[in-house]
C-alpha cells in the first residue's frame, strides 16, 4: 500500500516569510515517483515538480525548493520570500513502480498575508 | 493542444437522476483517470483506464461507471445521483512508459466539474 501524509492542514504566513510544507510518504517499493501540485483559488491543478526515488538531489526553481530525504521518507517543499500569489492548496503525490495509481495527500492550504 | 477538457463546468442534479461527465484529451495519453475532491480529503481516485477498452476501479468507485471506447475520451457516469456525490470532479491523463506501471510522467488535469446533488 502507498500513503502520503501532509500533516499541516493550513498554514498562514506574512508576505516575504519563508515557509516549508511537509510531505511524508509510505511505500514498500524501492522504485517510486514523487510529485507536488499547486491548486490556486481558481481551482485548476498545476504540476510543480517530479522526483524519482533514485535521485535524492535537492532541487531549486526560483523561490521554490524541494528537499527529498529517503532516510525519513520525506519530500518537503520550501517557498522562500513568500508572495500573495503563492496562496493555494499544495498537494504531494506518490506513484510506485508497480501501480498505475497516483496517490495524493490531503493537501496543505497556504495563505500568504500581505 | 487543448490538453484535458471537461464538460460541464457546473451541474446541479436531484437525487436519483443520472448524468455523464465528459472528459477528453488530445495528447494521445494511454492513461486517464477520474478523481473527486472533497474538503479535507484531498483527491481520491474513482476509476482509471490504461487504454481503450481497459478500465479499473480506484479508491472510491461505488456509484460510478466508466468506459473507454477511444484513446481520447473517458466519460464518467453517475447512475443514480446521491447527495454524497456532491463534489468537484477532475479528469486527468498522462503518458505511460514501457517496462512498468509506475511512471514519473506528469499527470495533466482538466479544469474540473463542480457537481451538486440535492
Amino acid at each position: 500500500a502507498q500513503k502520503v501524509t501532509q500533516a499541516q492542514t493550513e498554514i498562514s504566513v506574512v508576505e516575504k516569510e519563508d515557509v516549508t510544507l511537509d510531505c511524508v510518504y509510505e511505500t514498500r517499493d524501492t522504485t517510486y515517483y514523487l510529485f507536488w501540485y499547486k491548486q490556486p483559488p481558481s481551482g485548476e491543478l498545476v504540476f510543480l515538480i517530479r522526483r524519482n526515488s533514485f535521485d535524492e538531489q535537492n532541487e531549486i526553481s526560483g523561490r521554490y525548493s524541494w528537499n527529498f530525504q529517503k532516510s525519513t521518507s520525506s519530500f518537503n517543499f520550501t517557498i522562500t520570500a513568500s508572495q500573495v500569489v503563492d496562496s493555494a492548496v499544495y498537494f504531494c503525490a506518490l506513484n510506485w513502480a508497480g501501480s498505475y495509481q497516483l496517490t495524493f495527500g490531503k493537501g496543505t492550504k497556504l495563505s500568504v498575508i500581505p | 493542444n487543448a490538453g484535458v477538457t471537461q464538460t460541464p463546468k457546473f451541474q446541479v442534479l436531484k437525487t436519483g437522476q443520472s448524468m455523464t461527465l465528459q472528459c477528453a484529451q488530445d495528447m494521445n495519453h494511454e492513461y486517464m483517470s477520474w478523481y473527486r475532491q472533497d474538503p479535507g480529503m484531498g483527491l481520491r481516485l474513482i476509476h482509471y483506464s490504461v487504454g481503450a477498452g481497459i478500465t479499473d476501479q480506484g479508491e472510491v468507485p461505488n456509484g460510478y461507471n466508466v468506459s473507454r471506447s477511444t484513446t481520447e475520451d473517458f466519460p464518467l457516469r453517475l447512475l443514480s445521483a446521491a447527495p454524497s456525490q456532491t463534489s468537484v470532479y477532475f479528469c486527468a491523463s498522462r503518458l505511460l512508459t514501457s517496462g512498468g506501471a509506475g511512471t514519473s510522467n506528469e499527470q495533466f488535469f482538466g479544469p474540473g466539474t463542480r457537481l451538486t446533488v440535492l
